[in-house]
């Protein structure tokens, strides 16, 4: 299995709604991450779990809370989203010592009306 | 802060012709110079990356080259192919040695090969 899984492919939900986003990988990469892009622009950083530690939280608003349950799973819990939050989830993961290699899934296309 | 800079935003060319993508970064301490293909609808696939001790990189069709000292690093496709069509990114990071995870990306090249 040489792939970063995501699902759901694509969601759609209201303000008050609240989603999980699931990212899960079963190469043995160490580090996961989530990012969020819009169209036409390059993927933004937002969480980094290294050794399923929490290490980089690019001041994401509380609005997105990430949970890394174990090494090989990674979630994204959404509540509370606005409009502008509409936008491709992306996760990704990196292989133990090589950390700095990132390996993209397809992502999921989120709404938020 | 770190800062990547992408050109051109789009390019054109014929099918069996070459494409070059240029990219700079402001951070001296860069080390790793990876690409990225992001075709419609998918996420972003890493085709080829270099590292700072390295001048030059291919893999087939595609050939990385870096010029740390101007602090420049192209993509080069050969004899491209309508498949090629893409968006893609090249991102600078200071990871190779475990200083950090984090890559800074350029704002995109949108490819188009012509049949």
């Amino acid at each position: 299995d040489t792939e970063v899984t995501q699902t759901p492919k694509h969601l759609v939900m209201g303000m008050t709604n609240k989603k999980s986003l699931k990212c899960e990988q079963h190469m043995g990469h160490r580090a996961m991450y989530w990012y969020k892009q819009k169209a036409k622009k390059p993927p933004e950083l937002m969480f980094v779990y290294s050794y399923e530690k929490l290490s980089i939280n690019e001041s994401v608003p509380s609005r997105f809370s990430p949970e890394c349950p174990n090494s090989s799973l990674l979630n994204l819990h959404l509540h509370a989203l606005q409009p502008e939050d509409s936008a491709l989830y992306l996760c990704a993961s990196s292989p133990a010592g090589r950390l700095y290699e990132q390996y993209f899934g397809p992502g999921t296309r989120l709404t938020v009306t | 802060g770190e800062n990547v800079e992408q050109h051109p935003s789009t390019l054109s060319v014929q099918e069996g012709d070459s494409a070059v993508i240029k990219c700079t970064y402001s951070d001296s301490a860069s080390n790793y110079f990876p690409w990225y293909k992001q075709e419609l609808g998918k996420g972003p696939q890493l085709i080829i990356d270099i590292r700072s001790n390295v001048g030059e990189k291919k893999d087939q069709r595609i050939a990385v080259t870096l010029n740390k000292t101007a602090k420049h690093f192209s993509l080069h496709i050969t004899e491209t192919q309508p498949e090629d069509s893409a968006v893609y990114f090249c991102a600078a990071s200071k990871g190779y040695g475990g200083a950090t995870n984090k890559l800074i990306f350029g704002t995109g090249t949108l490819l188009a090969v012509q049949p």
